[in-house]
């Protein structure tokens, strides 16, 4: 258990309106990721941070946006969620301690209807 | 370039009987590999990993080894269980601290 908690479990909304979800850790780790799932894709990497105010694009970036104003907090946000956006979402992060092993949240099902 | 290819699913099997899950990568050099696990409504969990060529990573009774001739690290149990039913994610270690993943092989043991 690496202290990851992500919020809200489940979401349900609307074409065209903002959705924030949060990722939580309490364990100081300097690198965190968001990916989405899909059938058919395994993980895709949407965006991470390498420390605050530090981030980068994934693989599937577009429509997406992340901010991180502090080391326990990673946010994901779509601006204007649209239907493919449907997917589990999943913050990890990368273990201070093991290298380069990362760590999974238990995920965020986001349906947009 | 730098990719995870694993077999595809689903993979049925009886209780007992023996697993093998492939996976094979393209990377240049010699990256760290990984095998994740995800049960049914949870997030992925680290299953075993191999940090070098020639590794044996092992768990619950899991076992992958390290082939850099055959740039692979394929996933095997000698007896599953129910128990075991999930999906097996293959990943190896991408640029900039980040995972490569495959996309995953679902496996269902049957009693």
């Amino acid at each position: 258990d690496a202290g990851i908690t992500q919020s809200p479990r489940h979401k349900v909304t609307e074409t065209g309106t903002p959705v924030t979800l949060r990722c939580h850790q309490t364990e100081n780790h300097r690198y965190m990721y968001w990916y989405r799932q899909d059938p058919g894709h395994g993980l895709r990497l949407i965006h991470y941070s390498y420390g605050v105010k530090d981030t980068d694009k994934g693989e599937v970036s577009d429509g997406y946006s992340v901010s991180r104003s502090k080391t326990e907090d990673f946010l994901l946000t779509l601006e204007s969620a649209t239907s493919s956006q449907t997917s589990v979402y999943f913050c990890a992060i990368r273990s201070h301690r093991e290298g380069e092993t990362q760590y999974f949240g238990p995920g965020t099902r986001l349906l947009v209807l | 370039g730098n990719s995870v290819t694993q077999m595809e699913g689903p993979v049925t099997l009886s209780e007992e009987a023996f697993l093998t899950i492939n996976c094979t990568y393209t990377a240049t050099g010699y990256p760290s590999l990984f095998w994740y696990v995800q049960y049914p409504g949870e997030g992925l969990q680290l299953l075993l990993k191999a940090t070098k060529a020639d590794d044996k990573g092992s768990n619950k009774g899991f076992e992958a080894t390290y082939r850099k001739e055959t740039t692979s690290f394929h996933l095997e149990k000698g007896s599953v269980q129910v128990s075991d039913s999930a999906v097996y994610f293959c990943a190896r270690k991408g640029g900039s601290e980040k995972l490569v993943f495959g996309k995953g092989t679902k496996l269902t043991v049957n009693p």
